[in-house]
């Protein structure tokens, strides 16, 4: 499968926890972005790479959430210190000079 | 604030009926739209775009500046077009999606 693979799937933690998302992009895809949707919603902006450098950033997004995609490739997102309201569908995605955006499954997070 | 806006959260339909799922949006500028959609257990893919001028699986959206609106129609619909449909729009070459809150689309036989 040459598509946008997310790990893990399903991750269930408790308030307070500390979590780390990957995602894999198409290999000769420069862009990387991460998404988070919650019920009922389109998917909400967070951040943006191009290759390794992170170019955007959401204002929504609190210090503590940080992501980084150290070798131009795979990216990770992390989130320390999860409250409830983290609780949601992180999507990533990743395009090429098209701009056509091509989406993993997502990480769907629970925060007890 | 940039803001595109589907109006219907849920569509239901006859097979065979014609089908159209509205979006509105807010921009000043000229935005790229595009319409993605999410299949059953599938991920969000692409549908369509207003600046490839194409109809993908039978769809076609029509970029109207004046009213501000990109609306996806399609003449027959199937069954097998029941999903969620998302309108978004970019602002820039950064492709930075500004999203709807998306309509169910459902197609009953």
């Amino acid at each position: 499968d040459t598509g946008v693979s997310q790990d893990p799937r399903h991750k269930i933690t408790k308030r307070g926890q500390n979590v780390t998302f990957r995602c894999d992009p198409i290999s000769e895809h420069n862009r990387l972005y991460w998404y988070r949707q919650t019920l009922g919603q389109g998917p909400e902006f967070l951040t943006y790479f191009q290759n390794e450098a992170q170019l955007e950033k959401s204002r929504l997004l609190s210090d503590r959430f940080s992501a980084e995609r150290p070798k131009g490739s795979f990216s990770t997102l992390e989130i320390q210190r999860t409250e409830q309201g983290d609780s949601a569908m992180y999507l990533c995605a990743s395009s090429g000079q098209g701009g056509e955006l091509f989406f993993g499954e997502g990480s769907r997070l629970t925060v007890l | 604030a940039q803001r595109v806006t589907q109006p219907e959260k849920l569509l239901s339909v006859f097979k065979g009926a014609p089908v159209e799922l509205k979006c509105n949006y807010s921009y000043s500028g000229s935005p790229e739209l595009f319409w993605y959609v999410q299949y059953s257990r599938q991920r969000l893919q692409l549908l369509l775009r207003h600046i490839s001028r194409e109809s993908i699986k039978g769809f076609t959206a029509d970029l109207n500046k004046g009213e501000t609106s990109f609306h996806l129609k399609k003449p027959f619909a199937q069954e097998e077009d029941s999903a969620m449909y998302y309108c978004a729009l970019t602002m820039d070459s950064n492709y930075q999606l500004i999203w709807g809150a998306g309509t169910k689309l459902i197609i009953k036989p």
